[in-house]
């Protein structure tokens, strides 16, 4: 039969402009958590990270927001480039210092039109 | 400093064959771990190793595969006698295990696997 691939939530913006991926997470019991670029063949690139006793953490040109509350993450990216676009996917793990997992999320295609 | 490698980069098997696949983790990282990832869809945990010992093997299928990491060279991740089902892009990630510090995981270019 044929395989049918799963289609990623895609996000189009014009380049200049600010953009918003969320993110929802499974786990309540997750305490760190990581959003991560991944181009066309390449592995994921290390974007940002948050700890759970924070709930804003800002980087260059990106910021990630943390609601526990809801189980919810955001990255957003300021002044988004061409070379912003990717699949972007958030990454939660269960005990921030130890040795373990990152569950990822399904992932969010951003493109930036010129 | 270079970051996590992995060769082959690409690797084309036939059904029944044997793959092997290697990982040297960043310098001074102690910590592997291997994930798979299928077209358009995300990262899938398969294993967790240390020098010497796998410290989390519940995301590895129980059969056909295997992983180590040798107190001496690469990580390998081995898949014994593919199937179809295998293609697939592997990536693995290394982590510092700094004390006190967030165990984040830096991720290699990853192997594309084709089963043909």
């Amino acid at each position: 039969g044929e395989s049918v691939g799963l289609h990623l939530p895609t996000l189009s913006v014009q380049e200049g402009d600010n953009s918003i991926i969320n993110c929802a997470y499974s786990n309540s019991a997750s305490d760190y958590f990581i959003w991560y670029k991944q181009e066309s063949g390449k592995g994921p690139q290390f974007i940002i990270d948050i700890r759970s006793n924070m709930d804003k953490r800002q980087g260059q040109r990106v910021t990630v927001l943390l609601n526990k509350t809801v189980k919810h993450l955001s990255l957003q990216i300021a002044a988004t480039q061409p070379g912003d676009s990717a699949v972007y996917f958030c990454a939660e793990k269960v005990g921030e210092t130890s040795g373990s997992r990152l569950t990822f999320g399904e992932g969010t295609q951003l493109t930036v039109n010129p | 400093n270079a970051g996590v490698m992995q060769n082959p980069r690409h690797l084309v098997r036939r059904r029944g064959q044997e793959a092997r696949l290697r990982c040297s983790p960043m310098k001074g990282h102690s910590h592997v771990y291997w994930y798979r990832q299928l077209p358009e869809e995300g990262l899938k945990f398969m294993v967790y190793l240390q020098k010497e010992n796998i410290i989390d093997e519940s995301g590895m299928p129980k059969e056909r595969f295997s992983a180590e990491f040798p107190k001496e060279g690469p990580s390998i991740l081995r898949i014994q006698q593919v199937v179809r089902g295998d293609s697939a892009a592997y990536f693995c990630a290394s982590s510092p295990r700094l004390a006190g510090g967030p165990d984040t995981q830096y991720f290699g270019p990853g192997t594309r696997l084709t089963v043909l």
